[in-house]
């Protein structure tokens, strides 16, 4: 079984830095992922860790911790375009990602 | 960009009917996958497929499912006898050379069982 948690909902102001915690618990890991979704869109990939440590891509950053289950996406610079739906995704085997129920960032101005 | 592409966008159906979801994958893709949403709630997976063949499946993907790549680019899954409770967006997804990198997401069919 799994159990990927991440808070239900953040609001931040245009310009500011967010950061969205994700616990995880799972039979088994081999990498965690991060998406944005827009509301009745697919999810889109943003971030990937398998190591421990951060990983930085321009505006995105995520950071795993392997031994706590946890890993957190700091999004930066927040532009209004960002408001969105964010979704850690833990692969506990070689196929399927197992997906938590999204965090709603809502960025304003 | 390459993307992963999905037919029809909406389908609305009624209950006992069967309905086929159409993707084609990314063209050197060779991982291929379902996930569905209900409105809502959060993205669960349905099934995988390699190599002509379901590599995973979760306990959602009962005996009313089916998978099949019937040519060089297309990857259907098929729903028997339509439910309800199976309303909600089908994503295909894909991925390349091994099944260690990211997944891209087409962007979904809307199911609706009436």
């Amino acid at each position: 079984g799994q159990n990927i948690d991440q808070p239900t909902e953040m609001t931040a102001t245009e310009g500011a830095i967010v950061q969205i915690n994700c616990t995880y618990q799972t039979s088994g890991f081999n990498g965690l992922f991060w998406y944005q979704q827009h509301a009745g869109e697919a999810p889109t990939f943003l971030s990937y860790n398998v190591l421990d440590g951060l990983e930085e891509k321009g505006r995105f950053s995520s950071f795993l911790s392997r031994s706590k289950g946890y890993s957190y996406l700091l999004l930066k610079e927040l532009q209004m375009k960002a408001s969105a739906s964010y979704l850690c995704a833990v692969r506990e085997d070689d196929y399927k990602l197992s997906f938590g129920a999204g965090t709603t960032v809502t960025v304003r101005a | 960009e390459p993307e992963v592409t999905q037919t029809p966008s909406h389908q609305v159906t009624q209950m006992g009917q069967e309905v086929i979801l159409r993707c084609v994958p990314i063209s050197n893709h060779l991982y291929f996958y379902w996930y569905r949403q209900i409105l809502g709630q959060k993205v669960e997976f349905l099934v995988s497929f390699y190599n002509n063949e379901i590599s995973e499946k979760s306990e959602i993907f009962d005996d009313q499912f089916s998978v099949e790549r019937p040519d060089g680019s297309n990857f259907t899954l098929k729903i028997r006898s339509t439910k309800l409770e199976d309303s909600a967006m089908y994503f295909c997804a894909s991925s390349e050379r091994t099944s260690y990198n990211e997944q891209f997401f087409g962007p979904g069919t809307r199911l609706t069982v009436l």
